[in-house]
């Protein structure tokens, strides 16, 4: 069974802390691990997707890398807007045309001003 | 602008009174699928549709249906709800499987069954 660990549940920095969150995963063949944004009343908003071991990406204050069992998104010198839910979803190559996405609970960050 | 729709965002009933959640996306997305969201479980997905016609169970199918008809609709019925069905419910599209495109989420229904 696909799995999907956050760690830490919640966060706070100090505007400009600069952290990591980490998700820990296991998977019947990586087809893709995502990261998402979302804030309070709203749909979780795609971030980002990696495909292999060893691929970066980054957007604004955000980077996310990948291992074979884990990703983690570094966030550097946040401010208050990056505050937000991030979670963290495996897609798995086995699922036959079901493009489900089996997400982890979710970081909490709060960015204090 | 690119969108996935949910209605109605809130709703309060009672057990065993029918209702339908909609969804319609408007970016042509062969691909929906229904997750809800409980404190503690993540998202989960209750049913998928990898195209008009074609349905199939999540991981969580029961006491729920689902029709696609057409392409951009996609709602979720709740036959006979019941208080372990309260939750946050989001739907989702993507374009098609296979890919590689992520997927969108609506802004959510909050479902409260009493």
């Amino acid at each position: 069974e696909d799995q999907v660990t956050q760690s830490p549940e919640a966060l706070r920095l100090q505007e400009g802390e600069s952290s990591s969150l980490n998700c820990s995963y296991t998977v019947s063949g990586l087809r893709g691990l995502f990261w998402y944004r979302q804030d309070p009343g709203k749909g979780p908003e795609f971030l980002f997707t990696l495909y292999s071991a060893g691929e970066e990406k980054e957007k604004e204050r955000l980077k996310a890398t990948l291992t074979k069992k884990e990703s983690f998104l570094h966030i550097t010198a946040p401010k208050p807007e990056d505050s937000a839910t991030y979670l963290c979803a495996v897609q798995a190559k086995a699922n036959f045309g079901n493009e489900k996405l089996t997400f982890g609970t979710g970081t909490r960050l709060t960015i204090i001003p | 602008e690119a969108q996935v729709t949910q209605n109605p965002r809130y709703l309060i009933t009672v057990t065993g009174k029918k209702l339908t959640v909609t969804c319609s996306q408007n970016m042509n997305h062969e691909y929906m699928s229904w997750y809800r969201q409980d404190p503690g479980l993540g998202l989960r997905q209750i049913y998928y549709s990898m195209n008009v016609e074609v349905t199939d169970k999540g991981d969580v199918p029961e006491g729920y249906k689902v029709s696609r008809k057409e392409k951009r609709n996609f709602p979720l019925i709740l036959e006979s709800p019941s208080p372990n069905q309260t939750s946050l419910y989001f739907c989702a599209s993507s374009l098609r499987r296979n890919s590689n495109q992520p997927q969108h989420f609506g802004d959510g229904t909050r479902l409260s069954i009493l």
